[in-house]
């Protein structure tokens, strides 16, 4: 099991759907990661979150918006994606920018 | 070692002898490096890491080897067991101006497979 936990496990959308991606960790890491990860290749950086304020978005499509409500808490918003959105997106947490980052297990995303 | 098309590395051993995996990076101001284990259905889980003013560090049945001269990473992993079977992957983050803001940046992969 890991320390950083996402929700849900599996999510298949439509592409003119709503849905939110959860990602909680309770080790006091004040950096949050969100990555997309395409089957046989490595994780993508996404987005960066710092003491809960958006330090990096790596270019991505505005139908993807992270939010970070807390330091604890890491969520992404998804809205009208497109079928090569399909992937395992992961969120990871670190004690700082330069510490081993953290992964949860993610959420493995299917669009119709 | 390198990415051919869509096809990851392999490296197959017997259970018992020791592996070798090899990274090359291609940032010279990279500061920090991690090597990651990925289970099929799990997220990547850290292994070990190195800062790029050492060159070598130990932990449990894994050693680190960082050649930053021609920019190579090696993680061994001793009396490899089937469990160790997984894709490795190894991550860079630079120092951009002393400030990395956690950009990490992961090599394609291997997969290591361990025959019992």
């Amino acid at each position: 099991d890991t320390e950083v936990t996402q929700t849900p496990k599996h999510l298949v959308m439509g592409m003119t759907n709503k849905k939110s991606l959860k990602c909680e960790q309770h080790m006091g890491h004040r950096a949050m990661y969100w990555y997309k990860q395409k089957a046989k290749k490595p994780p993508e950086l996404m987005f960066v979150y710092s003491y809960e304020k958006l330090s990096i978005n790596e270019s991505v499509p505005s139908r993807f918006s992270p939010e970070c409500p807390n330091s604890s808490l890491l969520n992404l918003h998804l809205h009208a994606l497109q079928p090569e959105d399909s992937a395992l997106y992961l969120c990871a947490s670190s004690q700082g920018t330069l510490q081993p980052q953290h992964f949860g297990d993610g959420t493995r995303l299917s669009i119709l | 070692g390198e990415s051919v098309g869509l096809h990851l590395p392999t490296l197959s051993v017997q259970e018992g002898d020791n592996s070798i995996i090899n990274c090359a990076y291609s940032n010279s101001a990279s500061d920090y490096f991690i090597w990651y284990k990925q289970e099929s259905g799990k997220g990547p889980q850290f292994i070990i890491d190195i800062r790029s003013n050492m060159d070598k560090r130990q932990g449990q049945r894994v050693t680190v080897l960082l050649n930053k001269t021609v920019k190579h990473l090696s993680l061994q992993i001793a009396a490899t067991q089937p469990a160790d079977s997984a894709v490795y992957f190894c991550a860079e983050i630079p120092n951009a101006g002393g400030t990395s803001y956690g950009k990490l940046t992961f090599g394609q992969g291997t997969i290591l497979t361990v025959h019992p």
